[in-house]
């Protein structure tokens, strides 16, 4: 089965600009989770998504959005993205919602702001 | 005091030795815990989940678990090259539908 994917692979933005990410998860997952990862720290929760409903927000600007679709597919918005926004986005995926199911990555979209 | 800690590494370990990485946690009501593997470049990939208090063994992997000292530890039995990665420690907040990660030990196995 194929696992969780993610589009683009790699990003290049200018400041100001918004950017939308794009993840498919896992056949069969209802819920998806995005994280953001810089260079040297462990991913950090941006939002959690199940049967399209906000089930979870971590502590970023209201410059970022999520939404579901029917699908289960998943989309991250970033508007007037700042130098500090680069990073690896993160998209993961599990069967239901909740602390006790296990969550699986994507390969991640590499954002680069200039 | 950060959610969850672990050492930053590197720790070096010679190859066919006991990898042992460690990680601790503030909230006692966590009750999932999960550790994955980050090769350089690459997006985090899960290694083991643990959810009760022991050990959990799965091939040259165990997970141990302590709730009343809110620790969590992973070693890696005859430790290879291909095992040199950065660990990452990561806990299932109840209610908050949300992992918080450690900031992820990089570990490197010598031929």
């Amino acid at each position: 089965d194929a696992g969780v994917t993610q589009s683009p692979t790699h990003l290049i933005k200018t400041r100001g600009q918004h950017v939308t990410l794009r993840c498919s998860p896992i056949s069969g997952h209802k819920s998806v989770s995005w994280y953001q990862q810089v260079l040297g720290q462990g991913p950090q929760f941006i939002f959690q998504y199940y049967e399209k409903e906000e089930r979870g927000r971590g502590n970023f600007p209201d410059r970022f959005s999520a939404r579901q679709f029917p699908n289960y597919s998943s989309e991250l918005n970033v508007n007037a993205l700042l130098l500090g926004d680069s990073a690896l986005y993160l998209c993961a995926s599990s069967r239901l919602s909740g602390s006790s199911y296990e969550q699986y990555f994507g390969p991640g979209t590499r954002l680069t702001v200039t | 005091q950060k959610e969850v800690e672990q050492n930053s590494g590197p720790l070096s370990v010679p190859e066919g030795a006991i990898a042992s990485l460690n990680c601790t946690y503030s909230d006692r009501v966590s009750q999932s815990f999960f550790w994955y593997r980050q090769y350089s470049g690459k997006s985090p990939e899960l290694i083991m989940s643990i959810y009760s208090n022991g050990d959990k063994e799965d091939g040259r992997f165990t997970a141990q678990l302590n709730k009343a000292s809110q620790y969590v530890s992973l070693l890696i039995r005859d430790s290879q090259p291909s095992d040199s990665a950065t660990y990452l420690c990561a806990v299932a907040i109840q209610g908050a539908q949300k992992l918080v990660f450690g900031q992820g030990t990089r570990l490197t196995i010598n031929p």
